[in-house]
Order: structure tokens, then C-alpha cells, then sequence
């Protein structure tokens, strides 16, 4: 069974600070995806990185997909109250699918 | 704007009732999934559709049955509902083969007493 462990599963920062987020696998992944979930909602979808090594910026957002392709991770400079949430990584097992594997996540706190 | 609704928001059902919850995409997509979110388990995969009238068991299909007739429409079934299945419910549908990823509905937060 695929596995994708998040950390820290939990994190509360002030706001301004920097902030990093796993996302882990003894797998191998075609794609992988980040969402963020706010209380009470579905997650929304933030960026799909696909390539070994590939970086992607949105915005504050830095993630970046390993070169092997089994991990990737989540970097927010400059945290704001906004950036509240759950953070999802899921992976795609294989190329073309449509079935996507997720991590367990981790719920960000920030402060004002 | 594109999206995936979910005919409820909260729902309150007694133990043993049939219960169905609805999801509507309006994206054309072929593939269509139902989860359960619940604390420390993250999402888990009742059931899947890549196509009408199909569908696929996914890690945790006991006591749900799906319906797919349409395209647009994927229906989750509690055929007796237990106190077990309070859960946070989402649909989500995707495109085939392209690697973007799922959009979600909003969610159905069931409570089942």
C-alpha cells in the first residue's frame, strides 16, 4: 500500500514567519498535488508538479517535487492569517491516472 | 465558474435510515470520486466512477453503494446508516489522464444519532 506521510502534522506560527511542509513516500509518484482545506470547505486544488526536481511559485508559495520523485515540499514565506488551513499533498501512482493517493495532512495556525 | 456541488451542507439522519447524498459537477468530467474526511485518518475513498454506469470499490466501500446514470450526477448510499458513518463527506470529479487534479464540492457534514 502507497503511503504519503505530511509533516509536522500540526503548526502554529506567527504571522511573518517562514514555514516548511513535507510530504513524504518510499514510492514513486507520476504527479504530485498540494490543496488547502478551510474549515468547513473542500480543499482547493494549489499546484501540480510532475517533473523530477521541479519547483513551482505561486504567489508565497514555493513547492517543490523531488528529484526521485517520491517527495515534495511546501514552503509559505511570510505567512499570513490567510494561509490558515489543511494542507493536502496527493500523488498520482501512475502515469495518466485518475485516482490520486492522500497524505494525512497538516493544519497550519497562524497567528496575528 | 466551474464547480462540483453537494446538495447539502449538514445533515442529521437516524440510525438505520437510507440516506443520499447528491453530487452535481458541471465540468464534463468522466471521473468522479466520493471520500470520508474524518480526524487522524485524513481522506479516505469510498467509491469511484470513470465513466456512467461505472464504478469501483475503494478502500473503504462497506455499507455505501453508488449511482452514476449521468455524467453530471454521482450519488452516495448509506443503505442502513450506522452511528459509525458521521463523517465529513466530499465529491470530487476529475478530467482523464491529465494530471490536474480534483475539484471538490464543498463537503456534507453527516451526523448520524
Amino acid at each position: 500500500t502507497q503511503l504519503l506521510e505530511q509533516s509536522p502534522q500540526f503548526l502554529s506560527i506567527q504571522e511573518g514567519e517562514n514555514l516548511t511542509v513535507y510530504c513524504n513516500s518510499s514510492s514513486v509518484f507520476s504527479s504530485l498535488q498540494w490543496y488547502r482545506q478551510e474549515p468547513g470547505e473542500g480543499p482547493v486544488l494549489l499546484v501540480t508538479v510532475v517533473t523530477g526536481g521541479e519547483v513551482k511559485k505561486l504567489k508565497r508559495l514555493t513547492f517543490q517535487f523531488g528529484d526521485a520523485r517520491k517527495d515534495s515540499s511546501l514552503h509559505i514565506t511570510a505567512a499570513q492569517p490567510g494561509d490558515t488551513g489543511l494542507y493536502l499533498c496527493a500523488g498520482g501512482a501512475t502515469s495518466g491516472t485518475y485516482k490520486y493517493i492522500f497524505g494525512t495532512g497538516t493544519r497550519l495556525k497562524v497567528l496575528a | 465558474d466551474v464547480k462540483v456541488t453537494q446538495s447539502s451542507r449538514y445533515l442529521v439522519k437516524r440510525t438505520g435510515e437510507k440516506v443520499f447524498l447528491e453530487c452535481v459537477q458541471d465540468m464534463d468530467h468522466e471521473n468522479m470520486f466520493w471520500y470520508r474526511q474524518d480526524p487522524g485518518l485524513g481522506l479516505r475513498l469510498i467509491y469511484f466512477s470513470y465513466d456512467v454506469k461505472m464504478k469501483e470499490k475503494g478502500d473503504i466501500p462497506e455499507g455505501y453503494s453508488v449511482s452514476r446514470e449521468k455524467k453530471e450526477r454521482f450519488s452516495l448510499i448509506l443503505e442502513s446508516a450506522s452511528t459509525n458513518q458521521t463523517s465529513m463527506y466530499l465529491c470530487a470529479s476529475s478530467a482523464p489522464n491529465d494530471g490536474t487534479g480534483y475539484t471538490f464540492g464543498s463537503g456534507t457534514r453527516l451526523t448520524v444519532v
